[in-house]
């Protein structure tokens, strides 16, 4: 069955750490994939998207991720994080062969100030 | 432009009784998905519908869940004969659907807690 796996529940680090949370996907296809955040009291927003092209993706607040087919993984970075990217941090994954998304269990990320 | 709404943003309800939630989608987008989100859970799909085509229910947790989608706009998700594991909050999201663009934009969610 295709499935989403986010290693890290939740992570604790301190202000200017550097990030990286761990997305890998079971799918062979071509698929699109997604990170969302969730602000406490917020909605799910997009923090960025893989359709094609470059791997390396660059989404909003300093965020990047990088597709690397051979891995099936979507690995979630940025180099110095802020108290205000306290979060959940939710991977997605769209196979071609389905219009759903398939979501990740989701990474609680607390940033000490 | 406007977001993706949903009402009540909260509902406590007792054991047994009927809730309807409301989703009000984006404007023009043809996609809508209902999801449910336990604590400490992931995403948990429910249902999808896409424009005129008969929606996906496949992720219905019973027959007690039910959902419509009127006029290819608002929808209602049903749950009747409410149970304590019904408690979670209940998500909505529309998506375009054009250009090849499945990005879902999701509504601020309904808490329900059943007592």
């Amino acid at each position: 069955a295709q499935s989403v796996s986010q290693h890290n529940h939740h992570v604790i680090l301190s202000e200017a750490a550097s990030l990286e949370l761990g997305c890998n996907y079971s799918y062979g296809g071509t698929v699109n994939l997604f990170w969302y955040v969730q602000y406490p009291g917020q909605h799910l927003q997009l923090l960025l998207k893989y359709f094609s092209g470059d791997p390396l993706v660059k989404g909003i607040k300093g965020f990047e991720a990088e597709f690397i087919k051979s891995k099936f993984s979507f690995n979630l970075r940025k180099p110095s994080v802020q108290w205000s990217d306290t979060a959940e941090y939710f991977c997605a994954v769209k196979p071609d062969s389905n219009y759903q998304l398939i979501w990740g269990a989701g990474t609680k990320l607390i940033i000490k100030p | 432009g406007a977001g993706v709404s949903q009402s009540p943003s909260n509902k406590v309800t007792e054991k047994g009784k009927d809730v309807e939630l409301r989703c009000d989608p984006i404007s023009g987008h043809t996609a809508l998905y209902w999801y449910r989100q336990s604590l400490g859970q992931g995403l948990e799909f429910l249902i999808y519908f896409q424009g005129n085509s008969a929606p996906d229910k496949s992720g219905l947790p019973s027959d007690r869940f039910s959902a419509e989608r009127t006029g290819g706009s608002v929808s209602t998700l049903t749950i009747q004969r409410t149970q304590q594991e019904d408690s979670a909050v209940y998500l909505c999201a529309s998506s375009p659907r054009q250009g090849g663009s499945y990005e879902q934009y999701f509504g601020p969610g309904t808490r329900l807690t059943v007592t």
